[in-house]
């Protein structure tokens, strides 16, 4: 069975960092497409951030230069280096991930990110 | 800065049929585009429901089906059940920077 398990959310002030974490078992990271999409409260989808198994790395323009998207394959894990955070990061961030044109057949549970001061 | 549109509200009742789209901004949507389709309950993860414009992953029901309608990606629930309420959200793929755009949700009503 496939998990994909979102941490390292909390509470920053504005211009401050974090790194999530998304741990998987039953499915390994650095083979797959992996994609990082958030939810601010209330709100729609948004797709944030890509790195393909080749490790190609792609963002939205909002957060290209803040945010890294990276991944350790010896710990199976997908990371979000987010940096200069503002109130318009405050959101649920979710880890998803598949194979080729599956590439959001499986999703984390969300981990929210709140940026307040 | 590309937009994609569904429908903001939808009712349908059950047992009925209903189709949701979704429309970009860039002009007709094809299978280039990679269209999924994703269902997502209050307090819960999005699920996904369709990938490349028709194809369903293997939990889908089989009352739900993907499609090219009207230069638009489409998706249809037939036979709708109480338990199809939700907010669904389309996904297409632009490449380049942006990427992948998702859709700002139908909120589904089964009334």
């Amino acid at each position: 069975e496939v998990q994909l398990v979102e941490s390292g959310g909390g509470l920053v002030q504005p211009g401050e960092s974090l790194r999530l974490s998304c741990a998987a078992s039953g499915f390994t990271v650095s083979t797959n497409y992996m994609t990082w999409v958030r939810q601010s409260p209330g709100k729609g989808l948004e797709w944030i951030s890509v790195i393909y198994s080749g490790g190609n790395t792609y963002y939205r323009n909002s957060v290209r230069g803040r945010f890294t998207i990276s991944r350790d394959s010896s710990k199976n894990t997908l990371y979000l280096q987010m940096n200069s955070l503002g109130p318009e990061d405050t959101a649920v961030y979710y880890c998803t991930g598949g194979g080729p044109y599956l590439y959001f057949q499986n999703w984390g549970q969300g981990t929210l990110v709140t940026v307040s001061s | 800065q590309t937009v994609v549109t569904q429908e903001p509200s939808l009712t349908v009742s059950p047992g009925g049929t209903v189709t949701l789209t979704c429309a970009s901004s860039t002009g007709a949507v094809t299978s280039g585009y990679y269209p999924n389709w994703f269902q997502q309950k209050p307090g819960q993860a999005p699920r996904a429901l369709i990938y490349s414009t028709s194809n369903k992953h293997s939990w889908t029901p089989v009352r739900f089906s993907g499609s090219l309608l009207g230069g638009k990606a489409a998706l249809t629930l037939s036979g709708v059940q109480p338990e199809d309420e939700a907010e669904y959200y389309c996904l297409l793929y632009y490449g380049g920077g942006q990427h992948w755009v998702f859709g700002g949700g139908t909120k589904l009503t089964v009334l």
